[in-house]
């Protein structure tokens, strides 16, 4: 069955280094992957979407990558600051008029 | 533009009773989708839904839960006869009509079966 696995143990790291943030999947072939951010009583916000042609998309302190040869994606964020605390999703869609499927998860901390 | 809108934030249902949970999508957004989402759990898909349409329910379970998205008005998501189990944070997204697209989420409805 299709699984997708994100560390389930919350990630903590101090302010101002890179976290790098792990999205593995079995049994799917994605078109796409996103990522969001989702904090506490809150619904997730739509940070990037990444194409199974692309290898790696920026955006400001972020960056994704995805290898579909090891059926991962790797989510970093630079010069972490404790406003980026929360926990982040990531989600793989087949493309076309399709639902996406959600990991559960990984909450970062960033410790000033 | 208005992000997407829930109502209402926080229901509180005897069980038996029904629940009824409203998504009013984006400006200009013709697809919605609903998710459930427990405490420390991932986003459950639950179903997806154009104007008038039922694209994709396998999240839902086949008994009490039904949703629509009317040609007017909100989506709706109807639970009927309530259990405990129930008890959860509902999701409504939205996305324009393209393929592949990102989705906005609303600020959730907190559902409480006592």
């Amino acid at each position: 069955s299709q699984k997708i696995e994100q560390n389930s143990e919350a990630l903590n790291i101090q302010e101002g280094k890179t976290a790098t943030l792990t999205c593995n999947y079995t049994n799917y072939s994605p078109a796409y992957l996103q990522w969001y951010r989702q904090d506490p009583g809150r619904g997730p916000v739509f940070l990037l979407l990444i194409r199974e042609n692309e290898k790696e998309k920026r955006k400001e302190r972020l960056k994704v990558t995805f290898d579909t040869t090891l059926k991962q994606s790797l989510f970093h964020i630079t010069a972490s600051q404790p406003a980026d605390s929360a926990t982040y999703l990531c989600a793989l869609g087949r493309g076309g008029y399709q639902k996406v499927t959600f990991g559960t998860g990984t909450k970062l901390q960033v410790i000033p | 533009n208005a992000g997407v809108m829930q109502n209402p934030r926080h229901l509180v249902r005897r069980r038996g009773q029904e629940a009824r949970l409203r998504c009013s999508p984006m400006k200009g957004h013709s697809h919605v989708y609903w998710y459930r989402q427990l405490p420390e759990e991932g986003l459950k898909f639950m179903v997806y839904l154009q104007k008038e349409n039922i694209i994709d329910e396998s999240g839902m379970p086949k008994e009490r839960f039904s949703a629509e998205f009317p040609k007017e008005g909100p989506s709706i998501l109807r639970i009927q006869q309530v259990v405990r189990g129930d008890s959860a944070a509902y999701f409504c997204a939205s996305s324009p009509p393209r393929e592949g697209d990102e989705q906005y989420f609303g600020p959730g409805t907190r559902l409480t079966v006592t």
